[in-house]
């Protein structure tokens, strides 16, 4: 069964530190993987995919399949920052989409 | 923001009682989805369509029906209403291929 796993539930760092927000999935097939936010008083939004490879708002993730992770970093904190993400796999031919428990990042003047 | 919209935004009920939430897309998006939010459990998929007529279940649909008589509509019902099931409901819309999801504003439901 396909699955996402986010072991932190809170995570909060200063403004200028590095971040990363870590993701393990389970699946058996060939994973496609998302970050989604959620700002305060926004809607949940994508923030990036792995297929794409590139960064959005200074932030990366690699897919690595040994380790069947797909971690969340940033260099550089910055305060619009804080938000929950949710990392989320692609179930292939069903469409569907399932998320981790969330992550709830702070960033700390 | 992607047209999707939810209703009710809010809504407070009492065990026992049956629930519709609506979600309504002008985007002619083919799927369709609800999910719940719960603290420590992140979002979980109630069900999904995948085009007039056609749904399936998610991982968490006991207790929960859905309806998509067009493409624009997607009704979440609860029967009979548990406080198990007070939670926030998203809705979302997506097309095959891109893997990205669009989603409603929430609502948020309490049961008493």
């Amino acid at each position: 069964a396909q699955r996402v796993t986010q072991p932190e539930k809170l995570l909060s760092v200063f403004k200028g530190a590095p971040v990363e927000l870590k993701c393990n999935y389970s699946y058996s097939g060939s994973p496609e993987l998302f970050w989604y936010v959620q700002y305060s008083r926004q809607r949940l939004q994508l923030l990036l995919r792995h297929i794409s490879r590139e960064s959005i708002k200074g932030f990366t993730a690699d897919l690595n399949k040994g380790e069947t992770s797909f971690h969340l970093k940033k260099p550089f904190a910055q305060e619009e920052d804080s938000a929950m993400y949710y990392c989320a796999l692609m179930v292939q031919g069903a469409q569907k989409l399932v998320f981790g428990q969330g992550t709830r990042l702070t960033i700390n003047p | 923001d992607a047209g999707i919209t939810q209703s009710p935004r809010h809504k407070v009920t009492e065990t026992g009682t049956p629930v519709t939430l609506r979600c309504h897309q002008t985007e002619n998006h083919r799927y369709m989805y609800w999910y719940r939010q719960d603290p420590g459990h992140g979002l979980r998929l109630i069900h999904y369509s995948y085009g007039v007529k056609d749904t399936d279940k998610g991982e968490v649909s006991d207790g929960y029906s859905v309806s998509r008589s067009k493409t624009e509509d997607f009704l979440l019902t609860l029967e009979s209403a548990t406080s198990s099931q007070t939670s926030v409901y998203f809705c979302a819309i997506g097309d095959r291929g891109t893997g990205e999801l669009f989603f409603g504003e929430g609502s948020r439901l309490t049961v008493l």
